[in-house]
């Protein structure tokens, strides 16, 4: 069974600072994909940010990017010039490639990482 | 276009009680999943939907919550003889299609809170 590791349960950054969260994972799998979401707390999870395992190059979203290193196993987020509204949980979720209608489709989420913006 | 909508937003119950959570999916989403988060902790899969037919229930927790989805549009998530541990955010989220590469969207949620 796949599992997603956050092992930083809060982060804080200062405005105008980079900060990265952590996320660990393990599969058996050798194609998936991987996500960090926001969640403010009005619980709307937001999609941030999408890595294709089988694509080498990190993702990258304006301010938001990854470092994907596949044999580590491990999905870090930088988040550049930080801002106010990036404060809210974040999580590293997992879903494995399926053909259509297969039953892999779940996003597996790990534990979140709560991240305070300092002004 | 809306969101993926979900009511209701709060809903406090009585041990034992029967509750019904409904998701409201993007129009023309046919991929439908319910995730359950306890406080703490990150969202859990319960049960996903492709048109009218669950896929994949394998987290539903017990024979006591079921879902519907009888015309391929809106979901009711069904939990009988309600329980304090049933407590946390119920969140639902659609797809275009059950392809992974599609992103999910998620609705607000519903807190159950079970006294």
């Amino acid at each position: 069974a796949q599992t997603v590791t956050q092992s930083q349960p809060e982060m804080s950054v200062q405005e105008a600072e980079t900060v990265t969260l952590s996320c660990t994972y393990d599969t058996s799998e050798s194609d998936y994909y991987l996500f960090w979401y926001k969640q403010p707390p009005s619980r709307q999870m937001i999609l941030v940010i999408r890595q294709e395992a089988y694509k080498q190059q990190n993702a990258t979203e304006n301010r938001f990017s990854v470092n994907f290193q596949k044999a580590a196993k491990s999905f870090s987020l930088k988040i550049s010039d930080s801002q106010l509204g990036d404060a809210a949980m974040y999580f590293c979720a997992y879903r494995g490639r399926v053909s259509y209608g297969g039953a892999t489709n779940k996003l597996i989420f790990g534990t979140g990482t709560l991240l305070a913006v300092q002004p | 276009g809306a969101g993926v909508s979900q009511t209701p937003s709060n809903k406090v119950t009585e041990k034992g009680k029967y509750v019904e959570l409904r998701c409201d999916p993007i129009s023309g989403h046919t991929a439908l999943y319910w995730y359950r988060q306890s406080l703490g902790q990150g969202p859990e899969f319960l049960i996903y939907f492709q048109g009218t037919g669950a896929a994949d229930d394998s987290g539903l927790p017990n024979d006591r919550f079921f879902a519907v989805r009888p015309e391929g549009s809106v979901s009711t998530l069904k939990i009988q003889r309600t329980e304090r541990g049933d407590s946390a955010v119920y969140l639902c989220a659609s797809s275009l299609t059950s392809g992974s590469y599609n992103e999910q969207f998620f609705g607000p949620g519903t807190r159950l809170t079970v006294l």
